[in-house]
């Protein structure tokens, strides 16, 4: 149980463009998500925490314009980054709080950006 | 905020030797303190966790210390093997509700056979 899942697993795109990565709670329902970004070698650093059926609290520092979050279902967030650039570049990982009888955040397998 | 402390930065042993890995946390509200171990490419697993109403916990070859008072919690891996390498991470977070994780800056663990 407790399971989340993400997609896509990895993503190229093009300078400017934007790239959509879903994260999903698979057999349970997830009212807070959260998404963090991962460089190499580095720790996970969180961006912004995802509530379902309101807004996103976004970390400071992080462009809440560029890094858009929606949470319409109590199963599925995203993250849309919006005119990507090569700074963007990244690992982004989403993790869900755990339902009642579970402890532990359960985090998905994540997303590898590459922007080109 | 939480702040978190995690050292060494890396870590080498032999096969079969312990390694210990150390966090300090600065909230004292703090209550609830995972460790993930996270291979290349994956996404992070947890290993281990504890509450702030517990000193320890054991898990076969792991085990977590806490000690509130000085706020510091340890990872300790006995009988370590090569498929143990990986990057270990240490968090905290309030535990109640939906509280954040707050991570430590991660520790590479090198298993040498």
């Amino acid at each position: 149980g407790a399971v989340v899942s993400q997609h896509p697993s990895w993503v190229i795109c093009k300078s400017g463009t934007s790239v959509k990565i879903e994260c999903r709670s698979l057999d349970f329902q997830a009212t807070t998500m959260f998404w963090y970004r991962q460089f190499p070698k580095q720790s996970l650093m969180l961006m912004a925490t995802s509530n379902e059926g309101s807004k996103a609290t976004y970390e400071q520092g992080v462009e809440k314009d560029k890094f858009l979050i929606n949470h319409a279902s109590l199963t599925l967030s995203t993250l849309t980054v919006t005119s990507a650039h090569p700074e963007d570049s990244s690992f982004y990982i989403c993790s869900a709080h755990p339902p009642r009888g579970f402890y532990g955040y359960t985090f998905g397998s994540g997303t590898r950006l590459t922007v080109v | 905020g939480e702040n978190v402390e995690q050292h060494p930065s890396t870590l080498s042993v032999q096969e079969g030797d312990s390694a210990v890995i150390k966090c300090t946390y600065s909230d004292s509200a703090s209550n609830y303190f995972p460790w993930y171990k996270q291979e290349l490419g994956k996404r992070p697993q947890l290993i281990i966790d504890i509450r702030s109403n517990v000193g320890e916990k054991k898990d076969q070859r792991i085990a977590v210390t806490l000690n509130k008072t000085a706020k510091h919690f340890s990872l300790h891996i006995t009988e370590t093997q090569p498929e143990d390498s990986a990057v270990y991470f240490c968090a905290a977070s309030g535990g109640s509700g939906y509280s954040t994780l707050t991570f430590g800056k991660g520790t590479m663990l090198l298993v040498s056979p």
